[in-house]
């Protein structure tokens, strides 16, 4: 199975500032369509996953551009450019290149 | 809009069984490859299983292989995961995702049913 090796997995921001989450796979997540096929999720307390984010760098509907995705191969990022309140949460990225599907352990995100 | 409920929830007692099912509507449910995905306390999500929008395509994690099995019912928009031989460990919240690939995998997720498994 492909490894999802997300970090740190605990992220205290201040209000206002900058968040970076890393995410690393064990084999590339490049398929033989030459999509990447990497999600980032949210999940609130109580809630379920919302993606945020598909395919390294695309943003969803309804997703505030403070958000942004990157990266390539088996090396990826998410970036919230200036955390608001309600930025708290866990965050996970998950692959679709390979079966079974995986996820990472998580980032939890919180307000210093 | 999209609206994937998932109900079946329950408390078993190990190596009983237990059906879920998701209630899919809002969308074309018969084109859409559907998965269900677990949560266990305090822990990150797990792929459980996934069936392809016509039910040939089937396939299941390791931890479940065996003794779940997924099914459709593309008349009533529905998804059924059918859980036999439960374990303790099986305890989690379980959800359904649906998939269209390229831009669409993953993109909606029911609100999850808890399924409790304990003597």
């Amino acid at each position: 199975d492909v490894v999802m090796t997300q970090s740190p997995l605990s992220l205290p921001v201040t209000l206002g500032q900058p968040a970076s989450i890393s995410c690393r796979s064990s084999q590339s997540l490049v398929y033989s369509d030459e999509n990447t096929y990497l999600n980032w999720f949210q999940q609130r307390p109580g809630q379920s996953p919302r993606r945020l984010i598909y395919k390294v760098s695309n943003r969803d509907s309804g997703v505030p551009d403070r958000f942004s995705g990157s990266g390539s191969g088996t090396d990826f990022t998410l970036k919230i450019s200036r955390v608001e309140a309600e930025d708290v949460g866990v965050y996970y990225c998950m692959q679709g290149t390979h079966w079974p599907r995986t996820f990472g352990q998580g980032t939890k995100v919180e307000i210093k | 809009q999209v609206q994937l409920v998932e109900s079946g929830g329950d408390v078993v007692q190990p190596g009983r069984s237990l059906r879920l099912s998701c209630a899919a509507s809002g969308f074309n449910f018969n084109v859409y490859g559907m998965h269900w995905v677990r949560q266990s306390p305090g822990k990150g999500p797990e792929w459980v299983a996934v069936i392809g929008h016509n039910g040939a395509q089937i396939d299941y994690a390791e931890s479940v292989r065996g003794r779940f099995i997924v099914s459709r019912d593309n008349s009533k928009n529905t998804l059924h995961l059918q859980m036999s031989s439960l374990r303790v460990e099986d305890t989690a919240v379980y959800f359904c995702a649906r998939d269209l690939g390229a831009n669409k995998f993953f993109d909606y997720w029911g609100q999850g049913t808890l399924v409790t498994v304990s003597s």
